[in-house]
């Protein structure tokens, strides 16, 4: 079956950086697309980045392009979201998610991870 | 990008229907069928509910149903039960591999 397997908690000081994974098993890695998504405590979603597995291409939110890398290892069919310059509004959950090329949807959902950021 | 308008609120009492609206723009919900829905309930990853303005995946309840007209998607949960209560969630593309969420819908079950 379908998993998307997320690494653990994190707190972090501001100005550091954080580094979230996110594993996928049952399905060939590389034939659907991956994005991030965020959601702070008591707030929405807020859609981070998207990235192709098959050959690394990325695109990210404004709100976050400069700050925020996505990459991904197909050996162990992991991606990676690494944010930097962190601040105490990057206190969220983060979630992977796999979308079906070409239909727009997030089908399938890691389980989180949350970052806090404090001093 | 900005965020989809949501309601922040609705709700219905057992067996009713509440109806959530998604506003967006000709750039977004207006321009694209890659509307989907999401069911969080809290602590949980969000479900996918409906994909495309209007699929059902596998397993979700007939009960659910999505429709879209201009740049307004709507998504309908007939006969409401007790385990409906939770957010909704609407998403659309945007465009150029970027990407949007509403703001977020809380449904009440009285």
């Amino acid at each position: 079956q379908v998993q998307l397997v997320q690494s653990g908690a994190e707190v972090k000081k501001p100005g550091a950086s954080v580094k979230v994974s996110c594993q996928a098993s049952g399905y060939s890695f590389t034939t659907y697309y991956l994005h991030w998504v965020r959601q702070a405590p008591g707030q929405g979603l807020e859609w981070m980045g998207i990235l192709n597995p098959s050959g690394g291409s990325t695109t990210y939110a404004q709100n976050f392009q400069g700050r925020v890398t996505m990459t991904r290892d197909t050996s162990t069919s992991t991606l990676y979201m690494e944010v930097s310059s962190l601040r105490s509004e990057d206190t969220a959950v983060y979630y992977c998610a796999r979308e079906p090329r070409g239909s727009g949807t997030y089908d399938y959902w890691g389980q989180g991870t949350l970052v806090t950021v404090s001093s | 990008q900005s965020a989809l308008t949501q309601p922040p609120s609705a709700s219905g009492s057992p067996g009713q229907s509440v109806t959530i609206s998604c506003t967006g723009t000709s750039s977004d919900v207006g321009g694209y069928n890659y509307v989907s829905w999401y069911q969080q309930h809290p602590g949980k990853a969000p479900k996918l509910m409906i994909s495309e303005v209007t699929k059902r995946p596998s397993g979700v309840p007939d009960r659910f149903s999505g429709s879209k007209s201009g740049n307004t998607a709507s998504l309908t949960v007939s006969g409401l039960q007790a385990e409906d209560e939770a957010d909704y969630y609407c998403s659309s593309y945007a465009g150029s591999n970027i990407y949007v969420f509403g703001t977020g819908t809380k449904v009440t079950v009285l």
